[in-house]
């Protein structure tokens, strides 16, 4: 898990204003994951990419986009079209064994 | 579509007692099932993890078991400590997607 990292650990946002979360591997991992969490509630999937240059949409991923230009690096944008974007925002990746990994998370409140 | 259900949502044991926690899962294809454990504003922790070619498998008081045929596997926590209270996802890798799906999680009390 230490070689996932997150920033920033807290995240204000404005009406209308979009942000960037960004998430950073270091393990060499290809797969890499975007999922939101409500409080009390599970994990739900924003995007994923397989592979650098290439990404897929989860359940939950209007409002939100991503990019993946370099293998270490996937950030995900909260544009203003997610109206209701207060949550727990959590990366993850994944090795070719099949273990997955979280990164420490963000947690974005809108004011 | 592919899902995993997991139960209980809520359970609650007193301490030194066993925990049990199920999940199914509806991809006949699956071979991973890992289990996360996430304490209170923390990021989720894999505890330990199966894969379709064993039934069960065991790390000190945490064991896993898989029947594949049922598309079942189950957590068990033997001898329960307080800091086992915290909330317990299951999953299961989706070969189709090559994507790993999430129970909704089981929050585990551990009463004194």
């Amino acid at each position: 898990d230490g070689g996932i990292t997150q920033s920033p650990k807290y995240l204000f946002r404005k009406e209308g204003q979009n942000v960037t979360l960004s998430c950073e591997q270091n393990l060499n991992h290809d797969a890499m994951y975007w999922y939101r969490q409500d409080p009390g509630q599970g994990l739900r999937l924003i995007y994923y990419s397989q592979i650098v240059n290439d990404f897929q949409k989860g359940d939950i991923a209007e409002g939100y986009s991503v990019s993946r230009e370099k293998k270490e690096s996937f950030p995900l944008t909260v544009t203003s079209a997610q109206k209701n974007p207060t949550a727990f925002y959590l990366c993850a990746s994944r090795h070719a064994s099949d273990t997955q990994y979280f990164g420490p998370g963000t947690r974005l409140t809108v004011l | 579509g592919e899902n995993v259900e997991q139960h209980p949502s809520t359970l609650s044991v007193q301490e030194g007692d066993s925990a049990v926690i199920k999940c199914t899962y509806s991809d006949s294809a699956s071979n991973y099932f890992p289990w996360y454990k996430q304490e209170l504003g923390k990021r989720p922790q894999l505890i330990i993890d199966i894969r379709s070619n064993v039934g069960e498998k065991k790390d000190q008081r945490i064991a896993v078991t898989l029947n594949k045929t049922a598309k079942h596997f189950s957590l068990h926590i033997t001898e329960t400590q307080p800091e086992d209270s915290a909330v317990y996802f299951c999953a299961a890798l989706m070969n189709r997607d090559d994507k790993i799906i999430f129970g909704k999680g089981t929050r585990l009390h551990i009463l004194p």
